[in-house]
């Protein structure tokens, strides 16, 4: 079956820092690849996503690369704000059939002044 | 324009009550999805659901649970007879169709459920 496999946390950065959040899947085909972010106390918001292979999603300073060839969706950003504390989650749904999510167990990001 | 509604947003229940959370999808989505966040964990998808047809749940438990998306009205997860480990948040997601391939799933803010 499809599974997604991200890095632990919590990631604890300075403001201003490079942020990376690894994530790679495992799925038949060519899945659709995404990341979500939840903010504390609230539901989850599409970051960015990414359709086919080599596609990069952009969003807000965010950026991944669909890359086939290591079946992986990395998160990055240059110059993380106190703002981008959140969890994280990468997710992909299925190249076929109905588009059933299926989600990374989220990485906690928190960014100290 | 709307986005996803659920409510309750918060839900407390007593061991052996019953829960009811309603999710009313974006207008013109015809898809719902519910998920499960269980505490510390990611989502976990539970149940996708047409107007007035249950297409797959086999994310959901076979006992006590149970969904329902009527021809009106919003679709609605049932707990019957909860427990402690019923406590989570429970995400509702639609989608408008399934005729391209790109097709984003939209969510809402949750309903969590806390069982004493």
């Amino acid at each position: 079956g499809n599974s997604v496999t991200q890095m632990e946390g919590p990631v604890t950065l300075s403001e201003e820092a490079f942020l990376t959040i690894n994530c790679t899947y495992t799925a038949t085909g060519y899945p659709s690849l995404f990341w979500y972010v939840q903010y504390p106390g609230e539901g989850l918001q599409l970051l960015l996503k990414a359709t086919k292979a080599d596609d990069k999603g952009s969003n807000k300073g965010f950026e991944a690369t669909y890359r086939k060839e290591t079946t992986s969706f990395h998160l990055e950003k240059g110059s993380v704000q106190v703002s981008d504390s959140a969890v994280y989650f990468c997710a992909l749904t299925p190249s076929g059939g109905y588009q059933k999510v299926t989600f990374g167990t989220g990485t906690k990001l928190q960014v100290i002044p | 324009n709307a986005g996803v509604m659920q409510n309750p947003r918060h839900l407390v229940r007593r061991r052996g009550q019953e829960a009811r959370l309603r999710c009313s999808p974006m207008k013109g989505h015809s898809h719902v999805y519910w998920y499960r966040q269980l505490p510390e964990e990611g989502l976990k998808f539970m149940v996708y659901l047409q107007k007035e047809n249950i297409i797959d749940e086999s994310g959901m438990p076979k006992e006590r649970f149970s969904a329902e998306f009527p021809k009106e009205g919003p679709s609605i997860l049932r707990i019957q007879q909860v427990v402690r480990g019923d406590s989570a948040a429970y995400f509702c997601a639609s989608s408008p169709s399934l005729e391209t391939r790109d097709n984003e799933q939209f969510f809402g803010p949750g309903t969590r459920l806390t069982v004493l």
